[in-house]
């Protein structure tokens, strides 16, 4: 199984700021079968970055996904208050099991 | 609006066994392939099982295989969970969600577009 890292475990920054988060795979992920998912508290996770790169409807372009093979990034350009939240990586290569990452947390400075 | 709806939560004895729904309404449920994903309270997302469409391709964890069994009624649009021989470590809220999204006239499976509000299972004596 693909076992992701992700960096930093937190991630403190003043809103206007820019977030670059890795996530790294223990194996090629193919096909940069990669999503990114934003979660609050107390909310369920939203899809925001499949395929390594494309955006999901209704994802505000400041948001970006990157990468191929095993290193990932998720880049925010500009935080608005509204982005303070967790960030989760997932891979979903072929077939199950299909791990998350631990988890970045991005907290305003 | 797509929704999806968790229920069958609670305070559940350890050995125990529980049955989780999950009611899916405003997208073809019989269409998409679907997931169970809990979250430890203050832990990460870890995904538990996967169901496709017909029901014949499923897949498990290791830390729920032998013990959690994924179902699915598509004339009911329900998604359903059964958890047996329940422990401590499966404390955890537990979120339905979908396992496929589409764009551009392509789809993905996998990845986890429409996702429930979340149930609460508790394990303690």
């Amino acid at each position: 199984e693909i076992v992701l890292t992700q960096s930093p475990g937190t991630l403190s920054l003043s809103p206007g700021e820019r977030a670059t988060l890795s996530c790294r795979a223990s194996q090629s992920v193919s096909s940069s079968f990669l999503a990114w998912y934003q979660q609050k508290p107390g909310q369920a996770p939203r899809l925001l970055i499949y395929g390594a790169s494309s955006r999901a409807t209704g994802i505000p372009d400041r948001f970006s996904g990157s990468g191929s093979g095993t290193d990932f990034t998720l880049t925010i350009s500009r935080l608005e208050p509204e982005d303070f939240a967790v960030y989760y990586c997932q891979q979903y290569v072929i077939s199950p099991p299909w791990m998350f990452g631990q988890g970045t947390k991005v907290e305003i400075k | 609006e797509v929704q999806l709806v968790e229920s069958g939560g609670g305070l559940v004895q350890p050995g125990g066994s529980l049955r989780l729904s999950c009611a899916a309404s405003g997208f073809t449920f019989s269409s998409y392939e679907m997931n169970w994903v809990r979250q430890a309270p203050g832990k990460g997302l870890e995904w538990i099982s996967y169901i496709s469409t017909s029901g014949t391709s499923i897949y498990y964890a290791d830390s729920v295989k032998g013990r959690f069994t994924i179902s699915r009624d598509n004339a009911k649009n329900s998604l359903y969970l059964q958890m047996n021989s329940l422990s401590a470590e499966d404390t955890a809220v537990y979120y339905c969600a979908s396992a496929r999204y589409c764009s551009g006239g392509k789809c993905y499976i996998g990845v986890a577009d429409y996702w429930g509000q979340g149930t609460l299972v508790t394990v303690s004596s």
